[in-house]
């Protein structure tokens, strides 16, 4: 497509409950990344893929976060038993190539709202 | 660990007057520098980006932003603001050892016309 999309855009989740974010980056773009954005922050990094191999989860707040991304181009970022302090925007960015070496694009973004 | 830094969070500016935004990053090594902007109800888009060469640099909509290695600033110009220009702007960097963007705080410019 021509540019990074996300679904839902909007997302309310009970305490608990487990969430499902979908990005679909731009067709042949080989870096994804996610981000999330608290309300009043910048963007903080969360995972990298090249590919289908995820390179760098450093930025997983905690063992109920899980991203995927099978077949290199779709990606899944997943929450189990979400929390209040889940809460927050998630961006996805997708680059031509390696990351590092050129500008990522973002879509607009999943916002996670947790009661 | 690279970690960035935007020293203002709040702007308001009338139409016409200057602008300079400050950045300020802490990495040691080779870095690649950006300005993204996110209009209001928009997503974030590239204003301009350094990578290597004339360390003046300049963006769209009469942007520009000076790299000064030996300040590890990367400050945001525009001599004239407009209404239009109302957003939030959001310095970041990324280290060419490393894979992801480091982005700062940002800084919620508002222009009154």
């Amino acid at each position: 497509g021509a540019g990074v999309s996300q679904s839902p855009r909007y997302k309310v989740a009970k305490r608990g409950q487990d969430v499902a974010l979908r990005c679909d980056p731009i067709s042949g773009h080989v870096s994804l990344f996610w981000y999330q954005q608290a309300l009043g922050q910048g963007p903080e990094f969360l995972t990298y893929f090249q590919n289908e191999a995820q390179l760098d989860k450093s930025g997983l707040p905690s063992d109920r976060f899980f991203a995927e991304r099978p077949e290199g181009s779709v990606s899944t970022l997943k929450i189990q038993r979400t929390q209040q302090e889940d809460s927050a925007v998630y961006l996805c960015a997708s680059s031509r190539s390696r990351a590092g070496a050129n500008v990522l694009t973002f879509g607009a973004g999943s916002r996670l709202t947790v009661l | 660990a690279q970690s960035v830094s935007q020293h203002n969070h709040h702007v308001i500016l009338s139409e016409a007057a200057s602008l300079e935004l400050g950045c300020n990053y802490s990495y040691g090594g080779t870095v690649n520098l950006f300005w993204y902007v996110q209009y209001p109800g928009q997503h974030l888009q590239l204003l301009l980006k350094y990578f290597s060469g004339d360390p003046l640099v300049k963006g769209i909509k009469g942007f520009e932003a000076e790299f000064i290695k030996s300040k590890f600033s990367f400050n945001l110009r525009k001599p004239s603001v407009q209404w239009s220009d109302t957003a939030e702007y959001f310095c970041a960097v990324n280290g060419l050892a490393g894979n992801m963007l480091t982005f700062g705080g940002g800084t919620r410019l508002m222009v009154k016309p």
